[in-house]
């Protein structure tokens, strides 16, 4: 087990509406990544926050927000929710130094829209 | 943007027998590559990475190779055993940057 928790495990939503996705990164750690897996894809980065702060973004429209808490907990938030956005999402924490990061996933939340 | 082919998409093999998958990638910059795998219903857990400054790398039944000239890098399982069934995905990424770049992924069967 990494340590790293997410929440919800899945749910279902219809498109137009909006959804916010919850990680808990592993102990110590204070940058957190957020990745959207498609059926047979590997994994396709979102953003990273560090240290509170949006520090990098992949090829995703702004209605992909968001948040690092100060405990290092996360949130992802989707609006107007689109067909195509049904994935698997993960968030990966882990320790920024001045070398490379390992990055820890956790299980991911499946977002289901209709 | 940093670009990574992972080949092949499926690969089955006899319990015992060796496995290779094989990536490439584009950017010259990228100098750190983890090996994912990703059983069902599972994230993806790291199970070997490797640094540029490194050619070769081992954990017991797996190792990992990087010719850095030729922008590829391979996963070697050897005596593989049917608990080593799953999605394997390599990744790349730049020194001082977090985002990694994956390959689309190869599902191993190991048959008994």
């Amino acid at each position: 087990e990494t340590g790293v928790t997410q929440s919800p495990t899945h749910l279902i939503k219809t498109r137009g509406q909006q959804v916010t996705l919850r990680c808990s990164s592993q102990s110590g750690h204070n940058t957190v990544s957020w990745y959207q897996q498609a059926l047979g894809q590997g994994p396709q980065f979102i953003f990273q926050y560090y240290r509170e702060e949006e520090n990098g973004r992949g090829n995703f429209p702004p209605r992909f927000s968001g948040l690092q808490f100060p405990n290092y907990s996360s949130e992802l938030n989707v609006n107007a929710l689109e067909l195509d956005d049904s994935a698997l999402y993960h968030c990966a924490s882990s320790f920024r130094t001045s070398g490379q990061e390992t990055q820890y996933f956790g299980p991911g939340t499946r977002l289901l829209v209709l | 943007g940093e670009n990574v082919e992972q080949h092949p998409s499926t690969l089955s093999v006899q319990e015992g027998d060796s496995a290779v998958i094989k990536c490439t990638y584009s950017d010259s910059a990228s100098n750190y590559f983890p090996w994912y795998k990703q059983e069902l219903g599972k994230g993806p857990q790291l199970i070997i990475d490797i640094r540029s400054n490194v050619g070769e790398k081992k954990d017991q039944r797996i190792a990992v190779t990087l010719n850095k000239t030729a922008k590829h890098f391979s996963l070697h399982i050897t005596e593989t055993q049917p608990e080593d069934s799953a999605v394997y995905f390599c990744a790349a990424s730049r020194s001082g940057y977090s985002t990694l770049t994956f390959g689309k992924g190869t599902m191993l069967l190991v048959s008994p």
